[in-house]
């Protein structure tokens, strides 16, 4: 049964503070992502990784960074955190084959 | 760029009935279409997916069908029931992108008692 977790389930941060997501996968998967879901704009891919120390662009990297120092981890930094990041964040690990496993999501709001 | 247009953003059926939710994608060169479901409070879980290679897939109630030549893909759920509440997403992969998916922006399915 594959897991993903994620360090918090929400977070509550002030407008220029650093702030770290952590998500940890237990199935030996190479690609993961994040994610950040909003209502009505369904999921937009922060960043990917598909491989230890790479890390690819998605749509809206703006703003953030990774890292990806161990397989299993794949961590999103927001360097100065920003009241237009307040979002859900979502992790997900990937099969061979595709298929996503997501993470229990973390609700981040930036005052 | 590539992208996927979902539609309705929210379906409401009587319990019973069947639902269908469609999408559209613009790569040619997608081949791999998952849908997901999300219930409230809960992570994303895939339900059903298909390959370029399959023009319809079915699972107990929920079914996938798909045409390449039009482009688009669609959920069928019969005999809804109330735990078929949720909001559904579609993707499609990109060419090349070792399964990087592009997303709908998702259906709110109401299954009404």
């Amino acid at each position: 049964d594959v897991k993903v977790t994620q360090s918090s389930r929400y977070l509550v941060k002030r407008t220029g503070e650093k702030v770290f997501l952590e998500c940890v996968q237990d199935m030996d998967h190479e690609n993961m992502f994040w994610y950040r879901q909003d209502p009505g704009l369904g999921l937009r891919l922060i960043y990917f990784s598909y491989d230890v120390k790479m890390k690819e662009k998605g749509d809206i990297p703006e703003g953030y960074s990774v890292s990806r120092e161990k397989k299993e981890r794949f961590s999103l930094i927001l360097e100065s955190a920003s009241t237009n990041q307040t979002s859900m964040y979502l992790c997900a690990s990937q099969t061979t084959e595709g298929v996503q496993y997501f993470g229990p999501g973390t609700r981040l709001t930036v005052l | 760029g590539e992208n996927v247009e979902q539609h309705p953003s929210t379906l409401s059926v009587q319990e019973g009935d069947s639902a269908v939710i469609k999408c559209t994608y613009s790569d040619s060169a997608s081949n791999y279409f998952p849908w997901y479901k999300q219930e409230l409070g809960k992570r994303p879980q895939l339900i059903i997916d298909i390959r370029s290679n399959v023009g319809e897939k079915k699972d107990q109630r929920i079914a996938v069908t798909l045409n390449k030549t039009a482009k688009h893909f669609s959920l069928h759920i019969t005999e809804t029931q109330p735990e078929d509440s949720a909001v559904y997403f579609c993707a499609a992969s990109i060419k090349g992108s070792n399964y990087q998916l592009i997303w709908g922006a998702g259906t709110k399915l109401i299954i009404k008692p």
